[in-house]
């Protein structure tokens, strides 16, 4: 195991509805990384906070937002969730200032919009 | 644009056999490769890395091989096992873009006893 945790597990949201998950990061891990996995495909990348603050950000529209805290740990949040969000929420953390771009996976969110 | 893909979907081996799973890239600027394992229920667990200045990198029981002429990453697998069986994802990033990872759409490895 990593020592990643997300919360929940499982999430089932209409259409529409907004969503909170959750991660904690790895001890000593300074920097978080959010993916989104469908079904069937590879991962991809959301964004990433370093120190609290959003340090890149993929093709994702703005209704996904996120949020770091001083202990590290991380938030993923969607807005008007649409059917084509349903996927598997993965988060990341990683030593951003040592020489390793190496990172550590928590075990994912599934989330399911109808 | 940037893509990170995979020549097999679907990767059947017999127990004991060695297996070779290929990646092709297409972003030259690349400096950093990874493998992930993901098992069913699992996130992606860490597999092997390689940076661009190797050709190849060993570890066990696995050997990532990295052709920067043609863009081709390869992680070979020996004697496989039940437990490798699995979904193989290869991810690339550049210094320049941190910890962004991008991935490939994954092989799935069947052992086969």
């Amino acid at each position: 195991e990593t020592g990643v945790t997300q919360s929940p597990t499982h999430l089932i949201k209409t259409r529409g509805q907004q969503v909170t998950l959750r991660c904690s990061s790895q001890s000593g891990h300074n920097t978080v990384s959010w993916y989104q996995q469908a079904l069937g495909q590879g991962p991809q990348f959301i964004f990433q906070y370093y120190r609290e603050e959003e340090n890149g950000r993929g093709n994702f529209p703005p209704r996904f937002s996120g949020l770091q805290f001083p202990n590290y740990s991380s938030e993923l949040n969607v807005n008007a969730l649409e059917l084509d969000d349903s996927a598997l929420y993965l988060c990341a953390s990683s030593p951003r200032d040592r020489d390793s771009y190496e990172q550590y996976f928590g075990p994912g969110t599934r989330l399911t919009v109808t | 644009g940037e893509s990170v893909g995979l020549h097999l979907p679907t990767l059947s081996v017999q127990e004991g056999d060695n297996s070779i799973i290929n990646c092709a890239y297409s972003n030259s600027a690349s400096d950093y490769f990874i493998w992930y394992k993901q098992e069913s229920g699992k996130g992606p667990q860490f597999i092997i890395d390689i940076r661009s200045n190797m050709d190849k990198r060993q570890g066990q029981r696995v050997t990532v091989l990295l052709n920067k002429t043609v863009k081709h990453l390869s992680l070979q697998i020996a004697a496989t096992q039940p437990g490798d069986s699995a979904v193989y994802f290869c991810a690339e990033t550049r210094s320049a873009a941190g910890n962004k990872l991008t991935f490939g759409g994954g092989t799935r490895v069947l052992v086969k006893p």
